[in-house]
């Protein structure tokens, strides 16, 4: 198995621009996740899915939109990017959000600066 | 979820055990206590979890204390690549609270 996979590994844009960052993953997990890391700083949660077709806002969802089409894949779009979303994102997946299958599994991270 | 407080950063030798600390005084009878670690450049990867009673694996031991409003990870002996954010979440499973939400964490130094 893959684990979480996550594309591009960077990314620079310029504001305004939009762009997807590319999450899946391999091991039929239900949920998935986005989150931020600003500099110094804990995981924010952005957005959240707990299976296909349903999504949900996390902690700190503006400027961001997420769909979940498939089991697999959980792509979050920025659509005007901004300097305040230079961040690096890690998204997450897990069997359920319930004990004992709520292990979550972080990809590698997408690290993004907008200028 | 309720809140944790853990030291900002420690440090340790290698090879010597390392007690990370985690305070939740305002911890409910259904938080589960979850201890995630981030190595540099890397997604946080899970390290444990317990509710009441104190839980190894092949990574740590988590000792909880008998009020559950403090927790320990131990690890045994520290290595090198043992260096990382380690990060003590409450999780809580009614709705959408089972999401993990993280604090600052604890930065850990292994000296060789």
């Amino acid at each position: 198995n893959a684990g979480v996979t996550q594309t591009p590994k960077f990314q620079v844009l310029k504001t305004g621009q939009s762009m997807t960052l590319q999450c899946a993953q391999d091991m039929n997990h239900e949920y998935m996740s986005w989150y931020r890391q600003d500099p110094g700083m804990g995981l924010r949660l952005i957005h959240y899915s707990v299976g296909a077709g349903i999504t949900d806002q996390g902690e700190v969802p503006n400027g961001y939109n997420v769909s979940r089409s498939t089991t697999e894949d959980f792509p979050l779009r920025l659509l005007s990017a901004a300097p305040s979303q230079t961040s690096v994102y890690f998204c997450a997946s897990s069997t359920s959000l319930l004990p004992p299958t709520d292990t979550q599994y972080f990809g590698p991270g997408t690290r993004l600066t907008v200028l | 979820d309720a809140k944790t407080t853990q030291p900002n950063s420690m440090e340790s030798n290698e090879e010597e055990p390392v007690h990370l600390p985690c305070n939740h005084s305002t911890i409910s009878g259904t938080d589960y206590i979850h201890w995630y670690r981030q190595l540099p450049s890397q997604g946080p990867e899970y390290v444990i979890h317990g509710l009441t009673s104190n839980v190894n694996n092949r990574m740590a031991s988590l000792a909880i204390a008998e009020d559950r409003k403090s927790s320990t990870l131990i690890l045994h002996r520290a290595t090198l690549r043992d260096a990382a954010v380690y990060y003590c979440i409450l999780r809580n499973y009614g709705g959408s609270q089972g999401n993990l939400i993280f604090g600052k964490g604890t930065k850990l130094s292994v000296k060789p």
